[in-house]
């Protein structure tokens, strides 16, 4: 079964602080998703990636970024920590032509 | 542009009761619709899929039918259960466009004994 993992399960940081969460997928997927999930909001995505070094702007990319420098890594950046970025960020991958998403169990981050 | 709206939760029922979660969508041509499921302290699963009008997904006693004329794909499942508990997520995937998936704001069901 596909395992995608991501690195904490529960982050806490202070506004201005420069955040890296981690996803790693282990099915060579070439394609890798981070969304935030807010309540009465649902999942929204941030930003995804079709191949290494590849990356595409999602719905909603400000005051993130991202970096896919191996396959199996997709690293969501934010560069200031801002307390209007407290959510819970998934991560999920896809195989080239399929369809269903594979998502981590999530990263619940806290921005003090 | 394309969303979906689903029913606001939470939905509480009894254990064996009817389960509907309505889910209806808006898309630039034609779609590709999907039920995923979140189980507590658990990322996104794939319960279900269809791909074209008139299509019946299904999976662990749940369905759901593609229907084109009325823009929906309403979740139902006959006789529900305590460990049926989640939060349900519809969601659309139009061909092009990064195949992005497009997702409800998800639906609480609580099931009681």
């Amino acid at each position: 079964d596909v395992k995608v993992t991501q690195s904490s399960r529960y982050l806490v940081k202070r506004t201005g602080e420069k955040v890296f969460l981690e996803c790693v997928q282990d099915m060579d997927h070439e394609n890798m998703f981070w969304y935030r999930q807010d309540p009465g909001l649902g999942l929204r995505l941030i930003y995804f990636s079709y191949d290494v070094k590849m990356k595409e702007k999602g719905d909603i990319p400000e005051g993130y970024s991202v970096s896919r420098e191996k396959k199996e890594r997709f690293s969501l950046i934010l560069e200031s920590a801002s307390t209007n970025q407290t959510s819970m960020y998934l991560c999920a991958s896809r195989g080239q032509g399929r369809e269903k998403l594979f998502f981590g169990s999530g990263t619940q981050l806290s921005v003090l | 542009g394309n969303s979906v709206t689903q029913m606001e939760g939470p939905v509480t029922l009894s254990e064996e009761a009817f389960l509907t979660i309505n889910c209806t969508y808006t898309a630039t041509g034609y779609p590709s619709l999907f039920w995923y499921v979140q189980y507590p302290g658990e990322g996104l699963q794939l319960l279900l899929k269809a791909t074209k009008a008139d299509d019946k997904g299904s999976n662990k006693g749940f369905e759901a039918t593609y229907r084109k004329e009325t823009t929906s794909f309403h979740l139902e499942k006959g006789s529900v259960q305590v460990s049926d508990s989640a939060v349900y997520f519809c969601a659309l995937k139009v061909t092009g466009g990064g195949n992005k998936l497009t997702f409800g704001t998800g639906t609480q069901l609580k099931v009681e004994l």
